[in-house]
C-alpha cells in the first residue's frame, strides 16, 4: 500500500531563512507526487507537481521540490521565508497515474519576524 | 471561471441527524473527489465519482456514508446518523477526465464544509 510520511508536523523558522519541508514516500510502482498549501479555512491550492519529467520541480511562490528515488524523497524547499508562507503544507502522492490522492499528515510552518 | 464551490460552509447537526454536502465542480470539470480531514491530521481519501458513476468508493465507510453525482446538479455527500466522530472538515476537488496511461490531473478544491455534531 502506498503512504506519505512528513517529518515533522511544525516547522518555525525565521522570515528570510531557508525552508524546508520533508516528505518521503513508499511506492512499488513509479510514483506522481504533489505538494499542496492549504491556508486557514480554505481549501487546498496546488504548489508544485513531479509527474516523471524533469526531477527538479519549480512551482509557485518560489517554492521547488526534488524527486530523488534513491531516497524515495521529495522534500520542498524555498530559499527565503515570506510571513505569507505561513500555512499548513501537505505532500500528496497517487501512484500509477491513479486520481485517487495519499495524503500526508501535514507540516504546519511558521514564519518568526 | 468559478472556482470549486461548496455548501454549506459550516454544517452544525445533532447526533442522528442526517448532513447532506454539495459540491459544484469547476466548469468543464466531470470528476469530483470527496475528502474527509479530521483535526490535526491529513485529508483521507472518501470517493472518486463521474457523472452518474462512481469510479472509486474504497475510502468510504461501510455504513451511513453515500454519495451521487447526478447527470443535473452538484455532487452530495450524504452522512446518515451523523455521530460525534463525523465531525470533521469534508473537501471536495474535480478534475477534468484522465487520460488513459497519462499522469494525473491535478485536482481543483474547494473550501470545505466544516461539519459539527454536537
Amino acid at each position: 500500500a502506498q503512504s506519505v510520511t512528513q517529518l515533522g508536523s511544525h516547522v518555525s523558522v525565521s522570515e528570510g531563512a531557508l525552508v524546508l519541508l520533508r516528505c518521503n514516500y513508499s511506492s512499488s510502482v513509479p510514483p506522481y507526487l504533489f505538494w499542496y498549501v492549504q491556508y486557514p479555512n480554505q481549501g487546498l491550492q496546488l504548489l508544485l507537481k513531479y509527474t516523471s519529467a524533469a526531477t527538479l520541480v519549480k512551482g509557485i511562490n518560489g517554492f521547488e521540490a526534488e524527486f530523488k528515488k534513491s531516497e524515495t524523497s521529495f522534500h520542498l524547499t524555498k530559499p527565503s521565508a515570506h510571513m505569507s508562507d505561513a500555512a499548513e503544507y501537505f505532500c500528496a502522492v497517487s501512484m500509477g497515474g491513479a486520481q485517487k490522492l495519499v495524503f500526508g499528515q501535514g507540516t504546519r510552518l511558521t514564519i518568526n519576524p | 471561471n468559478a472556482g470549486v464551490m461548496q455548501n454549506p460552509r459550516h454544517l452544525v447537526r445533532r447526533r442522528g441527524q442526517e448532513a447532506r454536502l454539495r459540491c459544484s465542480p469547476m466548469k468543464g470539470h466531470s470528476h469530483v473527489y470527496w475528502y474527509r480531514q479530521l483535526p490535526e491530521e491529513g485529508l483521507k481519501f472518501m470517493v472518486y465519482l463521474q457523472k452518474e458513476n462512481i469510479i472509486d468508493e474504497s475510502g468510504m465507510p461501510k455504513e451511513r456514508f453515500s454519495a451521487e453525482f447526478p447527470k443535473e446538479g452538484p455532487s452530495i455527500l450524504r452522512i446518515q446518523q451523523v455521530v460525534r466522530g463525523d465531525s470533521a472538515a469534508y473537501f471536495c476537488a474535480s478534475s477534468p477526465p484522465k487520460l488513459a496511461g497519462g499522469p494525473p490531473n491535478e485536482q481543483f478544491f474547494g473550501p470545505g464544509t466544516r461539519l459539527t455534531v454536537l
